[in-house]
């Protein structure tokens, strides 16, 4: 069981440098979203998407973008990397309408210098 | 933005003491409540879903409650071990078509054998 598939692990970027974090998943979940997780703040929403076609923004989405091709993925693109993205960023997928929890990727941390 | 506040923001207990943590939320456009355990380097897990009003769930010496008339949600561990050491996130899910998570900062806690 796969789950949610994120990467990568682990990436240090300079600024000005652009970069795509990939995330999949194999539940046929409607609704994938990403995080970034910053220190005493928790899990700050960038972007969702409640299915394949259909983005929104979350309440950081300033400096990323996203889209959704397929059910299974929802690559984040960093257009231009500033300092003030390193953080750790998590991708989840869950089914809303069916009250199920949501499922993480592994996390990505990213230092932008 | 959604108000979503989680209270103390860290905690220190001793093994074999019971604790518990609150999430406050906004009191109308309920649709769920989530709550998510984070151990350090690693994803958040799901503990529960909680969607009705009054609503208890258990899973082990973990447990939690839910009022969605007045907007909290209690979840209490009894007897805390050290393995419990971990960060506790709960996530407010608005009844809207989207159906993002909003989640709190967490509730750091930190068991000493």
């Amino acid at each position: 069981n796969a789950g949610v598939t994120q990467t990568p692990k682990f990436q240090v970027l300079k600024t000005g440098q652009s970069m795509t974090l990939q995330c999949a998943q194999d539940m046929n979940h409607e609704y994938m979203s990403w995080y970034r997780q910053d220190p005493g703040m928790g899990l700050r929403l960038i972007h969702y998407s409640v299915g394949a076609g259909i983005t929104d923004q979350g309440e950081v989405p300033n400096g990323y973008n996203v889209s959704r091709s397929t059910t299974e993925d929802f690559p984040l693109r960093l257009l231009s990397a500033a300092p003030s993205q390193t953080s750790v960023y998590f991708c989840a997928s869950s089914y809303p309408r069916r009250n199920t929890e949501a499922f993480f990727g592994q996390g990505t941390r990213l230092t932008v210098v | 933005i959604l108000n979503v506040e989680q209270s103390p923001q860290s905690l220190h207990v001793q093994e074999g003491d019971s604790t518990n943590f609150t999430c406050s939320f906004p009191s109308s456009n309920f649709y769920a409540l989530h709550w998510y355990r984070w151990e350090t380097a690693k994803s958040p897990e799901a503990l529960f879903v909680m969607t009705l009003n009054g609503d208890e769930k258990k899973k082990g010496r973990i447990s939690a409650t839910l009022n969605t008339k007045e907007g909290y949600s209690y979840l209490y561990i009894k007897g805390s071990q050290p393995e419990d050491s971990a960060t506790y996130l709960c996530a407010f899910v608005m009844d809207t078509g989207r159906r993002a998570l909003t989640f709190g900062s967490g509730t750091r806690l930190q068991v000493q054998p």
